[in-house]
């Protein structure tokens, strides 16, 4: 059984870096295909993707958004980390983590989800 | 890279179907589409993906018989037939766009669906 979970603060000031973890079970980041994905949505807004890590490292960033994230993978602790740098209150949003696999050069849904994580962003 | 458009809300009376639309923006109607279910609280869960020629794969852990998909031209739909109370939920469409340093991910802007 494959579970995600995000974990980080609940609260940041503007201006702060926010760094987001989301620990996973039943799959792992040494396996080829395995990705990890980052998605936000603001209260009663849409869902927005960030970011994504691949089993190889390969990353891949939201273009409005690349120059304040760094996503990483720690596979030994099952672990994908994102930081968001100069944090404002339009950041304000439930953070998910996600998996998804590429097989054969074909890039599955994003099937499993976490439960999400609420940060606000306030001084 | 593609717009997805979705209504913002959908009805329907219990037991009833109801079809929600995601249309892509123009040029892009060999993309496939990826349909997430999101209840009151929670976080998404992948339901199926969509392409020109209809699903895409299987379902999503736990969905249903119950819904089904269809694609036409830029349109994605998404049926729900006898929709039940558990399925009052936002939906969301999403599709990949792109490879390399040019990759994004687009999602609509989602779709409340009330059961009546």
């Amino acid at each position: 059984q494959i579970t995600l979970k995000e974990s980080g603060p609940t609260l940041v000031k503007p201006t702060q870096t926010l760094t987001l973890t989301c620990t996973f079970s039943g799959i792992s980041l040494s396996t080829t295909g395995v990705g990890v994905v980052w998605i936000r949505q603001p209260p009663g807004k849409a869902l927005e993707w960030l970011a994504l890590i691949y089993w190889d490292d390969d990353k891949r960033y939201s273009p409005s958004l690349k120059s304040r994230l760094t996503i990483t993978k720690d596979t030994s602790r099952n672990q994908v980390v994102l930081t968001m740098t100069n944090m404002d209150p339009v950041d304000t949003a439930t953070y998910y983590c996600a998996h998804r696999r590429v097989q054969y050069s074909v890039r599955d849904p994003f099937d499993l989800w976490g439960q999400g994580t609420m940060v606000t962003v306030s001084s | 890279q593609p717009v997805l458009t979705q209504p913002p809300s959908a009805s329907a009376s219990l037991g009833a179907s109801v079809t929600l639309i995601c249309t892509l923006s123009s040029g892009y109607s060999n993309y496939k589409v990826d349909w997430y279910q999101q209840r009151p609280g929670k976080g998404p869960r992948f339901v199926m993906r969509v392409g020109p020629g209809g699903i895409v794969g299987s379902k999503g852990d736990g969905i249903p018989d119950r819904f089904s998909v269809l694609g036409s031209g830029l349109n994605r739909f998404l049926t729900i037939s006898n929709i039940q109370e558990e399925d009052e939920s936002d939906y969301h469409c999403g599709a990949d766009h792109g490879s390399g340093n040019n990759f994004v991910y687009v999602f609509g802007t989602g779709t409340k669906v009330t059961v009546l």
